[in-house]
């Protein structure tokens, strides 16, 4: 069965500080590895896709790796703000005939803090 | 720019009544979706329409109908709804199902059924 699994499930850090969020997935046959912000009360935001052959891709202050050999991803925020508050979603597609097919993790909720 | 909208915002049914949520996207994108988010699970895809004049079911589709009504629209419509159908609804576009394009997803309509 295709999952996808984040860590930690929530973090709270200080304005200014750094963190590090982490996806494991057991999604195959792979396809590409996304990465969604979203607001409370929006809808998610992409802020980084990465095919097997990229192993990081920035996007401003976030920055996002992935290990497609042991299936890990991880999504670096450098100077957090407190706009970064939010959920950050983990989503991993699959090649399937006609499309592909998205799974996508819960989230690793983030609060930053004065 | 208006990218994906969704009506309406909040909607509260009683268990039987029926509705329609409707979705409009102007990036001329050929897919879309619907989702639905629940607690502690990630977004689960219910139908999506890969091109105009094409529907298919998605991970959970019980107690659920659409219609790709033209290029831009596509709706959701629950024939009687049930409590278990309390949730927040996404839509999303992008430009086709095999793309490494993002999906863009709307601000979601939040229902509950009493």
């Amino acid at each position: 069965k295709n999952q996808v699994e984040q860590s930690p499930q929530s973090l709270i850090i200080l304005e200014g500080k750094n963190c590090t969020l982490q996806c494991n997935y057991t999604v195959s046959p792979f396809s590409n590895l996304r990465w969604y912000k979203q607001d409370t009360g929006r809808g998610p935001v992409s802020l980084t896709i990465m095919t097997f052959s990229e192993n990081t891709k920035s996007n401003g202050r976030y920055t996002a790796t992935l290990d497609a050999d042991t299936k890990q991803s991880s999504l670096h925020i450098t100077a957090s703000q407190l706009s970064d508050s939010a959920s950050y979603i983990c989503v991993v597609s699959a090649e399937r005939g006609g499309g592909n097919k998205l799974t996508f993790g819960t989230g690793t909720q983030l609060k930053v803090e004065l | 720019n208006a990218g994906v909208t969704q009506t309406p915002k909040f909607q509260v049914l009683k268990t039987g009544q029926s509705m329609t949520l409707q979705c409009a996207q102007d990036m001329n994108h050929n897919s879309m979706y619907w989702y639905r988010q629940d607690p502690g699970m990630g977004l689960r895809l219910i139908y999506y329409s890969a091109s105009e004049g094409t529907t298919d079911k998605g991970e959970v589709p019980n107690g659920y109908n659409v219609s790709r009504l033209n290029k831009r629209e596509f709706s959701l419509r629950l024939e009687s709804a049930a409590p278990s159908q309390t949730s927040v609804y996404f839509c999303a576009s992008s430009t086709g199902r095999s793309s490494n394009q993002p999906q863009h997803f709307g601000d979601g309509t939040r229902l509950s059924i009493l």
